[in-house]
């Protein structure tokens, strides 16, 4: 699976949109970009993935770059309740024998 | 549909003591997953069941660490014994046939 390389964390205003990039150069075709946010003293939970296009759900939209080594997830009105730890993952769905975690983007939304 | 189950949720202990986390994993989820989350890092695998087998345990050291999956369903890991650098958060997992993992909310391990 690809690495991925995040920022160590980022601040976001309430109701404003939280962007947060994720660089996956090394992706390879089959694999997917997937996103999870750990909120303290919870395990990890699942946002969004995607393989090239844009994908947008209740909790996030996901941006892909056209030449897949990037992706930013959005939260379109952050709330105090998505300060969280965001890891980007690459991986291929099913099949897949662990989640290779890094050290993810502290997002702190702030009032 | 209740999520995946763990127990107890945070346990101290003096390091050369035993203890044991329970997992219950999502009904029907066929595959079973330990991870180990030290401070500020992410989740590490340390093992991961098919059904009722071990598949994947590279990682889990094996000298102190052990781990079963009775009737493929709860899961047991246990430490003996442990050690002070087994302070850590213990989390469990489960997915339908490999795909998307569902996680529990960790058991939280202090070893004083």
């Amino acid at each position: 699976d690809a690495k991925t390389t995040q920022p160590p964390s980022m601040d976001c205003a309430e109701g404003r949109a939280a962007n947060l990039p994720c660089n996956h150069s090394t992706i390879s075709g089959n694999e997917y970009v997937y996103w999870y946010r750990q909120i303290h003293s919870q395990g990890p939970q699942y946002i969004i993935h995607g393989l090239k296009n844009n994908e947008t759900n209740e909790m996030a939209s996901l941006i892909i770059t056209e030449d897949r080594k990037s992706s930013t997830l959005i939260l379109p009105h952050a709330t105090l309740r998505d300060t969280a730890v965001y890891y980007c993952i690459v991986r291929r769905p099913y099949n897949t024998d662990k989640l290779i975690f890094g050290t993810g983007t502290r997002l702190q939304v702030f009032p | 549909e209740a999520g995946v189950v763990q127990s107890p949720r945070y346990k101290i202990i003096e390091k050369k003591q035993p203890v044991a986390f329970w997992c219950n994993p999502i009904s029907g989820h066929n595959t079973l997953y330990w991870y180990l989350q030290n401070l500020g890092q992410g989740p590490e695998l340390l093992i991961r069941y098919e059904n009722e087998e071990a598949v994947d345990d590279s990682q889990l050291p094996k000298d102190r660490f052990s781990a079963e999956r009775l009737k493929g369903v709860d899961s047991t890991l246990k430490i003996q014994p442990a050690e002070l650098g087994d302070s850590a958060v213990y989390l469990c997992a489960s997915s339908l046939d490999r795909n998307e993992q569902y996680f529990g909310p960790g058991t939280r391990l202090t070893v004083t």
